[in-house]
């Protein structure tokens, strides 16, 4: 059984950069059939997808052009899991953080986390 | 940038009745669309998945389809766990991008 756990601060600072975890049961970020997804939602927004990363005899990254300039998503392999940074960050960016395991290649996300509610106030 | 419209935005349906939920694209897309039901306070959980496909331990009762840009979710017969928010996903690849619906909510009557 594929589980999603995610950790991290629920609160940033306008400018400063949010930071969120995935740590990954039941399967491997490395794995060659599926992709790591950061997917926030916000009462404006809706949903938004934000990135992924993925294995396929090396590491990829893609994002979203609305924050590729300010996203940085990793794999740890030791650790077994995935990162989100999202730097410079504005009230904008105050949404519940999901991260979601991608299915190859239909894109449905069929594992979600529990969702971090992240707040962007000083 | 293709846009997913959801219709209607709420569905007032009793236990037991057929629920209807549609999805239109504003341009053409592949098959690859998804369907999600989330309830308050949770992730949203993957339906369907290339437009008509449950995904694992989905109730039969779930259906997808489509004909054209328009895809449709189908609910055969409520019940009273269903009634939630359904949001419809699509992706695109040039540039990658995964775009959600604005959600249908189905509340009960």
């Amino acid at each position: 059984q594929v589980q999603l756990q995610q950790s991290g601060p629920g609160l940033v600072k306008p400018s400063q950069t949010l930071s969120l975890t995935c740590a990954i049961s039941g399967d491997s970020v490395s794995s060659n059939s599926a992709a790591w997804n950061w997917i926030r939602q916000s009462p404006s927004r809706g949903l938004e997808w934000l990135g992924r990363t993925y294995y396929r005899s090396k590491w990829y990254n893609e994002f979203s052009v609305s924050v590729e300039s300010r996203i940085i998503i990793s794999p740890d392999t030791s650790k077994n899991q995935f990162s989100l940074q999202l730097t410079s960050v504005t009230p904008e960016d105050t949404a519940v953080y999901y991260c979601a395991r991608g299915v190859v290649p239909s894109g449905a996300f069929d594992i979600w986390g529990q969702g971090t509610m992240v707040t962007v106030s000083s | 940038e293709i846009v997913l419209t959801q219709s209607p935005a709420t569905l007032s349906l009793s236990p037991g009745e057929r629920a209807t939920l549609s999805c239109r694209a504003s341009q053409s897309v592949s098959s690859y669309l998804a369907w999600y039901q989330q309830k308050p306070g949770q992730a949203p959980r993957l339906l369907i998945y290339d437009a008509s496909n449950r995904a694992t331990g989905i109730p039969a009762r779930f259906s997808g389809s489509v004909s054209g840009t328009d895809f449709t979710l189908t609910i055969s017969s409520l019940e009273p766990e269903d009634f939630a928010v359904y949001y419809c996903q699509q992706r695109t690849n040039w540039p990658l991008m995964y775009t959600f619906g604005q959600g249908t909510k189905l509340e009960i009557k």
